[in-house]
């Protein structure tokens, strides 16, 4: 069965230091998977997106993610957080068998401290 | 300006009422997705449409209904028979199934 599990429910960083959110899938396909974050009270907002090309994938706001198919990961990191970072993030995974059914992890919290 | 609009941004509901939850784009996408969203949770499909005049029932179904008389228009109904409607209520759309989708800013439905 496909799933997404983010291993961290909450991460809090300091300003001005990385950031590592991560996020293992299970797909028994080549998987299609997204990164969303949600700030309080809004709807999602794509930051990258891997569809079986470069391995590396860049996004907005300084976000990218590395797919790692040996390890089944697909972590997200930036160098430097900044105060506005701080929402909840979503690793997702796209099911091409199933129509393009999202399947979403749990969420993983960012805090960005001053 | 185009994009995906939810209305209304906040909506009550008394017991044994249904109510609708709006949604429009105007994308010029085919698919159009609704999700429930509850507190600490990712997002769970509701129902979703390929394509105009089509539905199918997603993960919780029950006590929702849907239509797609109109491309851009994919409304949600609420019914008596969701015994537990408190939740935020997404709607997403995208160029076909299987293809990025991108969501709107959301319905926060609390009951009364």
């Amino acid at each position: 069965a496909q799933s997404v599990t983010q291993l961290d429910s909450h991460v809090s960083v300091s300003e001005g230091t990385p950031v590592l959110l991560r996020c293992n899938y299970s797909s028994s396909y080549s998987p299609s998977l997204f990164w969303y974050v949600q700030h309080p009270n809004k709807g999602l907002q794509l930051l990258l997106k891997y569809t079986s090309a470069a391995t590396l994938v860049k996004g907005i706001n300084g976000f990218e993610a590395e797919f790692k198919k040996s390890e089944t990961s697909f972590h997200l990191t930036k160098p430097s957080a900044h105060m506005s970072d701080a929402a909840e993030y979503f690793c997702v995974v796209s099911l091409y068998n199933q129509g393009g059914k999202l399947i979403f992890g749990q969420g993983t919290e960012l805090s960005v401290k001053p | 300006d185009g994009g995906i609009t939810q209305s209304p941004k906040y909506l009550f509901r008394k017991e044994g009422q249904n109510v609708t939850l709006s949604c429009e784009q105007n994308l010029n996408h085919d698919a159009m997705y609704w999700y429930r969203q509850d507190p600490g949770q990712g997002l769970r499909l509701i129902y979703y449409s390929q394509i105009v005049n089509d539905f199918q029932k997603g993960d919780i179904a029950e006590g929702y209904s849907v239509s797609r008389e109109k491309k851009e228009s994919f409304p949600l109904t609420v019914t008596s028979a969701q015994k537990n409607p408190t939740a935020f209520y997404l709607c997403a759309s995208s160029v076909e199934t299987a293809k990025t989708q991108y969501f709107g800013p959301g319905t926060r439905l609390l009951v009364l």
